[in-house]
């Protein structure tokens, strides 16, 4: 049973400090997504990939978010300097997309970030 | 540029109850896919249903069914004999062909009583 996998699952940390999460999608999937979910604003697209490639990032901030893909088996999101704002439920999801269909993204546990 | 609406914002019903979930969408796609997905109390995003906008059939799979209507904007979630296990949050969501990118609606929290 093939799953999207994301560590750490929760991490708290203080203001300031560096916060990088992993995620690793589903084996043979060429698309990678990053959502942030807060009460807020529900589900934010923050990043997306498309074989390792970025082609959207038009949601994240860019002053202290990343998001990249080192090889096909990892992809990574990254806040330096963390805030409290930053504070939420990270989801990756990949996908495979075949020309313009929009893949069916599944969904990993998520990484639960609290920021002191 | 898309957007999903749930209008419903919390649902609860008694077990066994037939429960409808809203799906409204806009888009300027004229090909597009819709998703609905489940997210339990446990977090993650459970994909359910993908529909694209040349199907407009019913769809149904166990105590689950979706109403597609192109003419309304309007793709809906039926539960029917609802479960305990069913209380979760559900997304619906709007695929575009274009982008390949998901826009997802506010949820809808439905509540199951035993």
């Amino acid at each position: 049973d093939a799953r999207v996998t994301q560590t750490p699952r929760h991490k708290v940390t203080e203001m300031g400090q560096e916060v990088t999460m992993r995620c690793q999608p589903i084996l043979g999937h060429n698309t990678v997504f990053w959502y942030r979910q807060t009460m807020m604003q529900g589900l934010e697209l923050l990043a997306y990939f498309r074989n390792r490639a970025p082609l959207d990032d038009s949601g994240m901030p860019k002053d202290r978010f990343s998001a990249e893909m080192p090889d096909a088996t990892l992809a990574t999101l990254k806040i330096q300097p963390s805030e409290p704002r930053d504070s939420a439920v990270y989801f990756c999801a990949s996908g495979l997309r075949r020309g313009t269909n929009p893949d069916t993204q599944y969904f990993g546990p998520g990484t639960r970030l609290t920021v002191l | 540029a898309q957007k999903v609406t749930q209008a419903q914002t919390e649902i609860s019903v008694v077990e066994k109850e037939d429960v409808t979930l809203d799906c409204v969408y806009e888009t300027r796609d004229t090909t597009y896919y819709l998703f609905w997905y489940k997210q339990p109390p446990s977090g993650e995003l459970v994909f359910l249903i993908r529909r694209n906008s040349f199907d407009e059939q019913n769809e149904i799979s166990g105590r689950y069914s979706w109403n597609f209507q192109k003419s309304t904007s309007s793709f809906n979630f039926t539960i029917t004999a609802s479960q305990v296990v069913d209380s979760a949050v559900y997304f619906c969501a709007h695929g575009s062909s274009n982008t390949g990118k998901l826009i997802f609606g506010q949820g809808t929290t439905l509540q199951v009583k035993p």
